[in-house]
């Protein structure tokens, strides 16, 4: 049985200021890692992977993750928010089928 | 565009009442897969096919719901006899085979009253 546990339900932000949404996962197979962002009023987009090799993994957008085997985790950090980031946040662990997180929803303040 | 295509974008019914959403696929990905979506809450898996074999289910998949994917193109999830809480997006996706990565439509809002 694979899961994902998403801690912060909502993480407020100021403008310009580091950000880092938790997530860690449970999985009894080989273990690969998404994170997938929803815009409001969106469809889910993938933000990034983590399939093997180097465990940081890195987004078009700024947005890092980092796998951690020993800690079970694959957190999703950004050094510097924008106001174009809010969004809800899905992080979610792959075996036949994707399962996902309850999501973090990512405000950013002005 | 190419992406995965989903149809109806809003769906109101009345409770009692039958539904079906389609989804088109990326051209050429095999598998295909249907979550549900509350608000507040992740994505649920409910079935997946490769091809047109349907490869698993969910039990969250009560007998009044039904996929299919009869050329191994689009698919259809129908609900029969609609409850209020049947009300949620129903998202659809699509991967190729060994690509480990899923692409999302954008979802069919199903509001049962």
């Amino acid at each position: 049985a694979q899961s994902v546990t998403q801690l912060d339900s909502q993480v407020p932000v100021f403008e310009e200021a580091p950000v880092e949404l938790r997530c860690n996962y449970s999985s009894s197979v080989s273990v690969y890692l998404f994170w997938y962002v929803q815009y409001p009023n969106q469809g889910l987009q993938l933000l990034l992977k983590y399939l093997s090799g180097s465990t940081l993994v890195e987004s078009i957008n700024g947005f890092e993750a980092e796998f951690n085997k020993s800690q079970t985790s694959f957190h999703l950090r950004k050094p510097s928010v924008h106001i174009s980031d809010t969004a809800e946040y899905f992080c979610a662990v792959l075996n036949e089928k994707l399962t996902f997180g309850t999501g973090t929803r990512l405000t950013i303040i002005p | 565009d190419t992406g995965v295509s989903q149809d109806p974008r809003h769906k109101i019914t009345k409770r009692g009442q039958n539904v079906t959403f389609r989804c088109d696929p990326i051209s050429e990905h095999n598998r295909l897969y249907w979550y549900r979506q509350t608000l507040g809450q992740g994505p649920e898996f409910l079935t997946y096919f490769q091809n047109e074999a349907q490869l698993e289910k969910s039990r969250l998949l009560s007998d009044r719901f039904s996929a299919e994917r009869p050329k191994g193109s689009f698919s259809t999830l129908e609900i029969q006899r609609t409850e209020q809480g049947d009300s949620a997006m129903y998202l659809c996706a699509s991967s190729a085979i060994g690509t480990l990565t899923l692409f999302f439509g954008e979802g069919s809002r199903l509001t049962v009253l």
